[in-house]
């Protein structure tokens, strides 16, 4: 399995409140994506990385910002939760310039109360 | 129109069987193609991936690629209990780093 770690795992908090959700990879890989996953919706991605300090938005990335700083460490901030941001969220990792072969973590279950 | 359409209801297939999954793309300039399983409850996993148009065999799993009509299938021959899940096609394109996914299709085997 490919080395990614999600943390937390799952999560309940208020709405209003900030909230930070934590990638880590231990396989050096240069890109890094954040996806939310929703009955009827299927996955969509939120942020992407193409590097350290280097990232762009998905097709949902309103209400989310991110940070990576260092190649292993990638972080999705809510920065005042709502309930329209409770889903599952997903990191994944790819090598790959053509978005391919991408690797997913674990997720977190995050619920907006 | 969706980027990657995947239609079908939920499949549901004898043990033993073949199972065959239909997704089409609108992206023309589409050249990777993938296709994950994922679990209730557990991350996506990828089984399948394809660039060239044909098939691609991998054990019980044969991804086609008709790239001219834009669609790429999964079979899945043999069909066991522990393939019960639901099965997301994904599409790519070299130059963008980014995937677009299917809702996905859910396969039950029925033993």
């Amino acid at each position: 399995d490919a080395g990614i770690t999600q943390s937390p795992r799952h999560k309940v908090t208020e709405t209003g409140t900030p909230v930070t959700l934590r990638c880590h990879q231990t396989e050096n890989h240069r890109y890094m994506y954040w996806y939310r996953q929703d009955p009827g919706h299927g996955l969509r991605l939120i942020h992407y990385s193409y590097g350290v300090k280097d990232t762009d938005k998905g097709e949902v990335s309103d209400g989310y910002s991110v940070s990576r700083s260092k190649t292993e460490d990638f972080l999705l901030t809510l920065e005042s939760a709502t309930s329209s941001q409770t889903s599952v969220y997903f990191c994944a990792i790819s090598e790959s310039e053509r978005g391919a072969d991408q690797f997913f973590g674990p997720g977190t279950r995050l619920t907006v109360l | 129109q969706k980027e990657v359409e995947q239609n079908s209801g939920p499949l549901s297939v004898p043990e033993g069987a073949i199972a065959s999954l239909n997704c089409t793309y609108s992206d023309r300039g589409s050249q990777s193609f993938f296709w994950y399983r994922q679990y209730s409850g557990k991350s996506p996993e990828l089984i399948m991936s394809i660039y060239s148009n044909g098939d691609k065999e991998d054990g019980r799993f044969t991804a086609q690629l008709n790239k001219a009509s834009q669609y790429v299938s999964l079979l899945i021959r043999d069909s066991q209990p522990s393939d019960s899940a639901t099965y997301l096609c994904a599409v790519g394109r070299y130059g963008n780093n980014r995937l677009a996914f299917g809702k996905g299709n859910q396969v039950v085997v029925i033993p």
